[in-house]
C-alpha cells in the first residue's frame, strides 16, 4: 500500500500567490488531519476531516482552506501566501476516531519569499 | 506553561548507550501518550503508545508513563546509528477529541 501521498515535495511560492497542497490516502480512512512543522516546534494542527463533507478547524486555521469531498482525498489550500506560511507540511490519517496511530505522509516543504 | 514540554537536545551518544528522551505535560485530561520517531525529511512514524501508567516494553524500547508526575520516558537499549532520529512525543484526551499535542521532538544522533 503507498500509504498517505502528498504532491508535491517542494514548492518556492511568492508572496501573494496561491497553491494547493494535495494529500491523498489508500487506507480507506475516515480521519484526516494536516499539520505543519516549524523547526524546532513540534507539530501544529492546520485543519482536520472526521469523513467525506466534514471538516473542522485546528490550532493554527488562518491562512488556510481545506476540502473533503471524497474519504481519500483531503487538499489544503494556501490563499495569498505569506512568509510565515514557510514551514513543512504534514498529511496524516488515522483509522479511529481516537487517532492514536496516525499515518504520515513524506511532507512538502514551502518556502514563500 | 506549555501544554507538553520537550528537551530538544541535540543529544549525541555512542552506539550501545542506553538513552533516555522524556515529555512533561501539564494538561490533567492527557490520556494516550505516544512516541513516534521522525528520520530526517520525512514523515513521523509511530513507535511506541500508552494508556495507562507503568511500562510498555517493545524490542528495545521502552515506554515509561507516570501520570501522577506528568512525566513520560522512553528509553532505547543498545542503541544504533539507525535510531538517529528526532523523537516526539504526543499526547491526546480521551473521548471525541481527534487533537494530538506533540513534544518539539529531541534530536539523537548515536555515533558508531
Amino acid at each position: 500500500n503507498a500509504g498517505v501521498t502528498q504532491t508535491p515535495k517542494f514548492r518556492i511560492l511568492k508572496i501573494g500567490q496561491s497553491m494547493t497542497l494535495q494529500c491523498t490516502q489508500d487506507m480507506n480512512h475516515n480521519y484526516m488531519y494536516w499539520y505543519r512543522q516549524d523547526p524546532g516546534m513540534g507539530l501544529k494542527l492546520i485543519y482536520y476531516s472526521v469523513g467525506a463533507g466534514i471538516t473542522d478547524k485546528g490550532e493554527v486555521p488562518n491562512g488556510y482552506n481545506v476540502s473533503r469531498s471524497t474519504t481519500e482525498d483531503f487538499p489544503l489550500r494556501l490563499e495569498l501566501a505569506a512568509p510565515s506560511q514557510t514551514s513543512v507540511y504534514f498529511c496524516a490519517s488515522t483509522p479511529t476516531p481516537a487517532g492514536n496511530e496516525a499515518f504520515f505522509g513524506q511532507g512538502t516543504r514551502l518556502t514563500v519569499v | 506553561q506549555k501544554e507538553v514540554e520537550q528537551d530538544p537536545g541535540p543529544l549525541s551518544v555512542p552506539e550501545g548507550a542506553i538513552v533516555s528522551l522524556n515529555c512533561t505535560y501539564s494538561n490533567s485530561a492527557f490520556q494516550y501518550f505516544m512516541w513516534y520517531r521522525q528520520y530526517s525529511r520525512k514523515g513521523p512514524e509511530l513507535l511506541m503508545y500508552t494508556y495507562s501508567s507503568g511500562n510498555k516494553e517493545d524490542g528495545r524500547f521502552t515506554a515509561q508513563v507516570d501520570k501522577s508526575s506528568k512525566y513520560i520516558s522512553l528509553f532505547i537499549r543498545d542503541s544504533q546509528p539507525s535510531d538517529s532520529a528526532t523523537y516526539l512525543c504526543a499526547m491526546k484526551s480521551g473521548g471525541s477529541n481527534y487533537k494530538l499535542t506533540f513534544g518539539k521532538g529531541t534530536l539523537l544522533t548515536v555515533n558508531p
